[in-house]
């Protein structure tokens, strides 16, 4: 396609329910990057994949936050035993390198 | 460490001038721009490099002051369309990856 993809693009999730949120990259960009937006804030970064390996993961909040990019392409962000505080705006962005990042239209994820 | 930016805030009326800063504490390798609209994806705008290269949007111009490790966005004759939450989005130095460090932001209201 033409932009970054992702699904799904809202999401509800009963507290402690697992979820996996889905990000399709622009074709050919080797970097991608996961952000998490609150309400009112500015992006914040979660972890980084260059092709199928994942080099920064300090982002991510918890050992319940798991992200994979097996084929370095498609990636897919998984919260296990989601709360309150995990319901947020997950961004997905990709470039081709060092240089400006495309961003998703996000997954609004709310934790009941 | 974030950048700040300021103001958080701004009104306009269409046709007129804004500034918008964003100050970091640490050395910067480049300052990166995004406007984003409630409930989309942010935009990528203007990309500034240590070394004085840039990149971007035909009618927004920035500023990048290495010393100061500040950089500024120039919109000038708003539009109705420039309304949206405006983000910076810095890299280190010594940042061996790509990931970006947000701003919280500056919301730019622009009335007819």
């Amino acid at each position: 396609g033409a932009g970054v993809s992702q699904s799904p693009r809202y999401k509800v999730a009963k507290r402690g329910q697992d979820v996996a949120l889905r990000c399709d990259p622009i074709s050919g960009h080797v970097s991608l990057f996961w952000y998490q937006q609150a309400l009112g804030q500015g992006p914040e970064f979660l972890t980084y994949f260059q092709n199928e390996a994942q080099l920064d993961k300090s982002g991510l909040p918890s050992d319940r936050f798991f992200a994979e990019r097996p084929e370095g392409s498609v990636s897919t962000l998984k919260i296990q035993r989601t709360q309150q505080e995990d319901s947020a705006v997950y961004l997905c962005a990709s470039s081709l390198g060092k240089d400006e990042q495309f961003f998703g239209p996000g997954t609004r994820l709310t934790v009941l | 460490q974030q950048p700040v930016q300021s103001p958080q805030a701004v009104i306009l009326r269409e046709g007129e001038d804004a500034v918008i800063n964003c100050s970091s504490s640490k050395a910067l390798y480049s300052v990166h721009w995004y406007r984003q609209k409630h409930g989309e994806a942010p935009v990528f705008l203007m990309i500034l490099l240590k070394g004085g290269e840039q990149k971007g949007h035909e009618k927004i111009s920035a500023s990048f002051n290495e010393k100061k490790q500040q950089s500024s966005l120039y919109l000038t004759a708003s539009q109705l369309s420039y309304s949206g939450t405006y983000f910076c989005g810095t890299r280190a130095n010594n940042n061996a990856g790509n990931m970006l460090t947000f701003g919280g932001g500056t919301r730019l209201m622009v009335k007819p």
